[in-house]
């Protein structure tokens, strides 16, 4: 039980394009879902947390013009990159927390993005 | 603010050498700590968990006790497999209401060898 999984996998596109990453809970219903963006031989860093229904809460830093995120259900989250340029390029991964008081979060495999 | 530190890796081990990785952290609150394992090319899996003091968590092999103490929490296998190659991060969760965000450690790169 509690897997999580992303699409694409993997995406390349060019520079100025918007990209659309999905993160589904499949087997659990998801109240917040977290975004985290990982560097090469870096940690995970958190970019935002969304609860379904509600506007997302990003982290000091993050660009949330550029980064949309929706949460509509309570096992879909996407993540939008918008006007998308090279230094966007990294592993994007989504994780979802059951319930509130449930603190175990499970996470998606990622997607991977490279801009051209 | 919380914050995990782990031992810097990479850490090269024989097939069946005993691992430690260390994992020291601050937190306001009574956090509660995780082992996550991110084997190459995959998202994190939750390797092992403890919310409270003195608990032990233990997972395929792996154990780590939370030591309020020492504020700590490592990482031990008693014979590593080639099979547990991989990045091992510490992470902490201090319950905020809904929003019960993880902080990470830098991750520990584990390379056992035959």
């Amino acid at each position: 039980g509690a897997v999580v999984s992303q699409h694409p996998s993997w995406v390349i596109c060019k520079s100025g394009t918007s990209v659309k990453i999905e993160c589904r809970s499949l087997d659990f219903q998801a109240t917040t879902m977290f975004w985290y963006r990982q560097f090469p031989k870096q940690s995970l860093m958190l970019m935002a947390t969304s609860n379904e229904g509600s506007k997302a809460t990003y982290e000091q830093g993050v660009e949330k013009d550029k980064f949309l995120i929706n949460h509509a259900s309570l096992t879909l989250s996407t993540l939008t990159v918008t006007s998308a340029h090279p230094e966007d390029s990294s592993f994007y991964i989504c994780s979802a927390r059951a319930s509130s008081g449930t603190e175990t979060q499970y996470f998606g495999p990622g997607t991977r993005l490279l801009v051209l | 603010g919380n914050s995990v530190t782990q031992m810097e890796g990479p850490v090269t081990l024989s097939e069946e050498a005993f691992l430690t990785i260390n994992c020291t952290y601050t937190a306001t609150g009574y956090p509660s700590l995780f082992w996550y394992v991110q084997y190459p090319g995959e998202g994190l899996q939750l390797l092992l968990k403890a919310t409270k003091a003195d608990d032990k968590g233990s997972n395929k092999g792996f154990e780590a006790t939370y030591r309020k103490e020492t504020t700590s929490f490592h990482l031990e296998k008693g014979s590593v497999q080639v099979s547990d190659s991989a990045v091992y991060f510490c992470a902490l969760t201090t319950n905020t209401g809904t929003a019960s965000k993880l902080t990470f450690g830098t991750g520990t790169r584990l390379q056992v060898t035959l």
